[in-house]
């Protein structure tokens, strides 16, 4: 069975702090994809990162960094410099790899709200 | 390009009445998947078709759902009697190939947003 926590239901920052979001994951699998989306007020997920199981190197996009952990189990999302329009609810998933990776298991969320 | 689009984005329904939820994936898709969002949960996993063929329905949560994709390209996914606890968000989802070896990558829809009263 897989399983995500995000243990943090909801953050508020003010503009231009920095904000860690927590994913913590659980699987049997040997290999696995693990992703991040972001779900603004319009409700469509959009599609972040996704970070394969052999990759253990952090990857940085602009403002947004991520820290994975496979010896913790954890793959964290860092928003520098936070501006308001990434006020959203964002989701930590996983999916095993090869035959049968279509079924991703989200977390229950974390919504962000970015002050000005 | 046009992305994945669904319809109606909000429906409501009284208790006991049947509703259609209709999922347009990206064109050349062959593969569908339709995932149910509680309010303040994560999108949970509901079925998945490639082209026509419904290959897994494992998350359905009861015999009142039922899904199809007849010509492989619109699906619609259909709730008979609803009740209150049907109540959540539907999200459709496509991809370029069928599933298996890397992943391939899911584009998302804006959802349907069902209230039953």
């Amino acid at each position: 069975a897989q399983k995500v926590t995000q243990a943090q239901t909801e953050i508020s920052v003010v503009e231009k702090e920095d904000v860690t979001l927590d994913c913590v994951y659980e699987t049997r699998d040997t290999t696995y994809y693990l992703f991040w989306y972001k779900q603004p007020p319009s409700g469509e997920l959009v599609f972040l990162i996704r970070r394969n199981s052999f990759d253990e190197q952090n990857e940085i996009s602009g403002r947004y960094s991520w820290n994975f952990q496979k010896s913790t189990s954890s793959f964290n999302f860092t928003i520098t410099a936070s501006q308001v329009v990434d006020s959203a609810v964002y989701f930590c998933a996983l999916t095993a790899s090869g035959a049968g990776s279509y079924q991703l298991t989200f977390g229950k969320g974390t919504k962000l709200s970015v002050i000005p | 390009g046009a992305g994945v689009s669904q319809s109606p984005r909000y429906k409501v329904a009284k208790r006991g009445q049947d509703v259609a939820l209709r999922c347009d994936p990206i064109s050349g898709h062959v593969s569908l998947f339709w995932y149910q969002q509680a309010l303040g949960q994560g999108p949970e996993f509901l079925t998945y078709f490639q082209n026509e063929a419904q290959l897994d329905k494992s998350g359905l949560p009861s015999d009142r759902f039922f899904a199809e994709r007849p010509e492989g390209s619109v699906s619609t996914l259909k709730i008979q009697r609803t009740q209150q606890e049907d109540s959540a968000v539907y999200l459709c989802a496509s991809s370029p190939r069928e599933v298996g070896g890397d992943y391939n990558e899911q584009f998302f829809g804006p959802g349907t947003r069902l209230t039953v009263l």
